[in-house]
């Protein structure tokens, strides 16, 4: 299982606002990072940094968080937006090194 | 165009070995550290390993279920990363990733990706 808790599921209507939530309760104030992978794929870099966009992806992706949270917010939904979302956190402290959430997965009504 | 392409993939016995590589362009491949990453089908993502840059020694590091197992190496004359994979037990299938990692003082995050290699461990 993963130490970052992500919702198996999210789903949302067209035009609304999706909100992906990511659990980060045993890594302290770590950065967040957001990756999006549509079927058959590769994933691709969605957020950094907690909350800083690549070039190149929409202003409709935004991100934050709190310290035992980290959430994806995607504004203004499309259906161009249903694919998996993983969040990532770096961990220097231990061998794991790096830990990706288990995924959360956007369907658009 | 930052370009990571994986090859080598392909189905290989319970206990075999397997080498995978990753031909980069682009980008300055000598000054990067290089992980791999993992996807078994219908599943997450799943750091194998990482590779830093001559910089910083050529160090390695790897998941526990890979330690002892795999091996990642790289050739900075040939821009080019390699993961030896040892001892593969069928739950090693999955398709690999390997991925350019950004790293600042706060932490690492992959900017590329490949298309990825599908390793196949079956009897």
């Amino acid at each position: 299982s993963s130490l970052l808790t992500q919702p198996p599921s999210v789903s949302v209507a067209p035009g609304k606002t999706a909100r992906i939530t990511c659990g980060v309760n045993n890594f302290g104030s770590k950065s967040v990072h957001w990756y999006q992978q549509k079927p058959g794929q590769a994933p691709v870099l969605l957020m950094y940094d907690d909350s800083d966009r690549p070039s190149g992806i929409p202003e409709r992706f935004s991100g934050s968080n709190s310290g035992n949270t980290a959430i994806l917010t995607i504004s203004r939904v499309e259906a161009g937006d249903e694919a998996d979302y993983y969040c990532q956190v770096w961990d220097s402290v231990t061998d794991r090194i790096v830990v990706f959430g288990g995924g959360t997965k956007l369907t658009v009504l | 165009e930052v370009q990571l392409v994986e090859s080598g993939g392909g189905l290989v016995r319970p206990g075999g070995s397997l080498k995978l590589s990753c031909a980069a362009s682009g980008f300055t491949f000598s000054g990067s550290a290089i992980h791999w990453v993992r996807q078994a089908s219908g599943k997450g993502l799943e750091w194998v390993g990482r590779i830093r840059s001559r910089l910083n020694g050529y160090a390695t590091a790897y998941a526990a279920s890979m330690k002892g197992r795999f091996t990642i190496s790289r050739d900075d004359s040939e821009d080019t990363s390699y993961l030896q994979m040892n001892s593969l037990k069928t739950e090693d299938t999955a398709v690999y990733y390997c991925t350019k990692a950004f790293c600042s003082g706060r932490s690492c995050h992959y900017d590329y990706w490949g298309q990825g290699t599908l390793v196949t461990v079956s009897s």
